[in-house]
């Protein structure tokens, strides 16, 4: 079945370095994939998304690329803030199966000043 | 303002006393869903709806029931709470889901 992987966290980084969180995913055909961010006490949030192949998705200087090819959608940021300290959750909805999201696991991400 | 509005924020129950959580979106979203949220679990959907009057099982249902009799209303109803429901649960809408969800800012459940 299709599902979604995601790195195991916390990922702990300085104000300034460069963020990578992996996902990679399973599913048939051609899924639509997501970013989601949880800021403490609230609800997820759409970061960002892309719909086919080769898409780039980007918001709030976050971006992921769909590469078909490795079944990846990693997110990246050139320069994390503290602000940016937050669950990270991948997400994808299948192609076949338009009723279900299929979300990872989380990825808690730290930025110390 | 375009959103997803859960009540109450937080609640303590005892085990047995019914209770609904609310959840209300302004969006004239088709697609609702219910999900919790556990620590180590991840997020695990209990049950969503695509239109009014439609329903279904997500993957956690049991201890739970849903209605949506307006489009704008999907309310979560736990007929005997037991202290397993203890958990956060994020109610979410969608004008389709390759678009994404919307959710709501999340209700801290606790059963006693």
């Amino acid at each position: 079945g299709d599902s979604v992987t995601q790195m195991e966290g916390p990922v702990t980084l300085s104000e300034e370095a460069f963020l990578t969180i992996n996902c990679t995913y399973t599913a048939t055909g051609y899924p639509s994939l997501f970013w989601y961010v949880q800021y403490p006490g609230e609800g997820l949030q759409l970061l960002l998304k892309a719909t086919k192949a080769d898409d780039k998705g980007s918001n709030k200087g976050f971006e992921a690329t769909y590469r078909k090819e490795t079944t990846s959608f990693h997110l990246e940021k050139g320069s994390v803030q503290v602000s940016d300290s937050a669950v990270y959750f991948c997400a994808l909805i299948s192609s076949y199966n338009f009723n279900k999201f299929y979300f990872g696991s989380g990825t808690k991400l730290n930025v110390k000043p | 303002e375009a959103q997803v509005t859960q009540n109450p924020r937080y609640l303590i129950t005892v085990t047995g006393k019914k209770l609904t959580v609310t959840c209300s979106q302004n969006m004239n979203h088709e697609y609702m869903s219910w999900y919790r949220q556990d620590p180590g679990l991840g997020l695990r959907q209990i049950y969503y709806s695509m239109n009014v009057e439609v329903t279904d099982k997500g993957d956690v249902p049991e201890g739970y029931k849903v209605s949506r009799k307006e489009k704008r209303n999907f309310p979560l109803i736990l007929e005997s709470p037991s202290p397993n429901q203890t958990s956060l649960y994020f109610c979410a809408s969608s004008p389709g889901l390759t678009r994404g969800y919307t959710f709501g800012s999340g209700t801290r459940l606790t059963v006693v």
